[in-house]
């Protein structure tokens, strides 16, 4: 496809489950980006892969949080036991180069609601 | 990264320009200013950036004032498209962490 996908595009967990959220980024992105976003809020970043590496993750709000891109291209963030406050909009961007700023090319987020 | 300001909403009429303010005053020499947008339901979408010369594309154009302490985004013949949250973001050359903060709403009138 021409741009980043996500999947699902919502999610709606009970309070303990675990979830999982895909991000499929453009192909040939060396750079993966998620971010939150919660209700009436702007995005917060979470972590960022270079290729497979994990080189930065201190935006994870706490060690519920994971996330992995374990071929350099699909990346998937998994929450587990699930909360109400991880009730959010999950974005994931993807970006051409590593070290240079790029443009950041985001898809249209996966909506989890935590019941 | 400097902290950025920009006011919460503003309203444009369908076919004039839009013209959205953003404060930076702390921003440093090597750092620079990245617009995004965000229509309803969709991720960002990046529009423009600069860092001290004043910038043009199909989308908008960029106004950075000479001491860099401020800057102004231009859409210029706004369309009901166009209506979405606008986040100013000044970015240390090198970084990739976006900091997106509340950003302005704009909307546009018919």
């Amino acid at each position: 496809g021409a741009g980043v996908s996500q999947s699902p595009r919502y999610k709606v967990a009970k309070r303990g489950q675990d979830v999982a959220l895909r991000c499929d980024p453009i192909s040939g992105h060396v750079s993966l980006f998620w971010y939150q976003q919660a209700l009436g809020q702007g995005p917060e970043f979470l972590t960022y892969f270079q290729n497979e590496a994990q080189l930065d993750k201190s935006g994870l709000p706490s060690d519920r949080f994971f996330a992995e891109r374990p071929e350099g291209s699909v990346s998937t963030l998994k929450i587990q036991r699930t909360q109400q406050e991880d009730s959010a909009v999950y974005l994931c961007a993807s970006s051409l180069m590593a070290d240079l700023y790029n443009e950041q090319f985001f898809g249209p987020g996966t909506r989890l609601t935590v019941l | 990264d400097a902290k950025t300001t920009q006011p919460t909403s503003m309203d444009c009429a369908e076919g004039r320009a839009a013209n959205l303010p953003c404060n930076h005053s702390t921003i440093s020499g090597n750092e620079y200013v990245y617009w995004y947008r965000q229509i309803h339901s969709q991720g960002p979408q990046y529009i423009i950036h600069g860092l001290k010369n004043n910038e043009t594309n199909e989308m908008a154009s960029l106004i950075i004032t000479e001491d860099r302490k401020s800057s102004t985004l231009i859409l210029p013949h706004a369309t009901l498209r166009d209506t979405a949250v606008y986040y100013c973001i000044s970015l240390r050359a090198g970084s990739y962490q976006l900091t997106f903060g509340k950003g302005t709403k704009l909307s546009v009138i018919p």
